[in-house]
């Protein structure tokens, strides 16, 4: 139990167009979902709380115009990187945490974003 | 405010030997600690928790853990390296009021040798 996908694995779009991962917990509910951004060789570094039916929680220095975030329905959060950048190009990874097991969180395999 | 630091950012062991990845952390009301790995390219995939109760907690793969809170660590520690245990891994801290959002270290990389 506690599986959490994403999609895509890996994608390759080119500088200036759009590109949404999708984070998606299979077989649990998730009120809350987290999404990290990880630069290579480096921690985790957290962009935002998604809450399912409300706005999301960026952190500080974290642009919310550009990293567009949709919690839907109580399995399902999506990130959309707005007019991408070489610069975005990265290892993104949500997290969903169970509803019923409030400090845990269940990571997702990750999604390779590289911006040409 | 809470902060995950990870003392040795790799660590090489030869196969069969013990493993000591270190973890301190600073938290200002009880602490929820946790140890994962990450292999490359994928997600992370939890090794064990502490929450409440037993100190010394046991994790997947053959790795443990002890909570110090006089010491603020939660070292991680397995008998005898395999090599499928190199990888990466996280150290991280949360509790139960921040939203459950979690602070991790900087990683350490765990190389095992033949």
């Amino acid at each position: 139990g506690a599986v959490v996908s994403q999609h895509p694995s890996r994608v390759i779009c080119k500088s200036g167009t759009s590109v949404k991962i999708e984070c998606r917990s299979l077989d649990f509910q998730a009120t809350t979902m987290f999404w990290y951004r990880q630069f290579p060789k480096k921690s985790l570094m957290l962009m935002a709380t998604s809450n399912e039916g409300s706005k999301a929680t960026y952190e500080q220095g974290v642009e919310k115009d550009k990293f567009l975030i949709n919690h839907a329905s109580l399995t399902l959060s999506t990130l959309t990187v707005t007019s991408a950048h070489p610069e975005d190009s990265s290892f993104y990874i949500c997290s969903a945490r169970s509803d019923r097991v409030f400090h845990e969180q269940y990571f997702g395999p990750g999604t390779r974003l590289t911006v040409t | 405010a809470q902060s995950v630091t990870q003392l040795g950012s790799h660590v090489s062991v030869s196969e069969g030997a013990l493993v000591l990845l270190r973890c301190n952390y600073s938290s200002s009301v009880p602490p929820y600690l946790f140890w994962y790995v990450q292999y490359p390219n994928q997600g992370l995939q939890l090794l064990l928790k502490y929450t409440t109760g037993a100190t010394l907690v046991k994790g997947i793969n053959g790795f443990e853990a002890e909570f110090k809170k006089s010491e603020t660590s939660f070292h991680l520690t397995k008998p005898s390296a395999h090599m499928s245990d190199a990888a990466e891994y996280f150290c991280a801290v949360s509790d139960n009021t921040n939203a459950g959002k979690s602070t991790f270290g900087d990683g350490t990389t765990l190389t095992v040798k033949p």
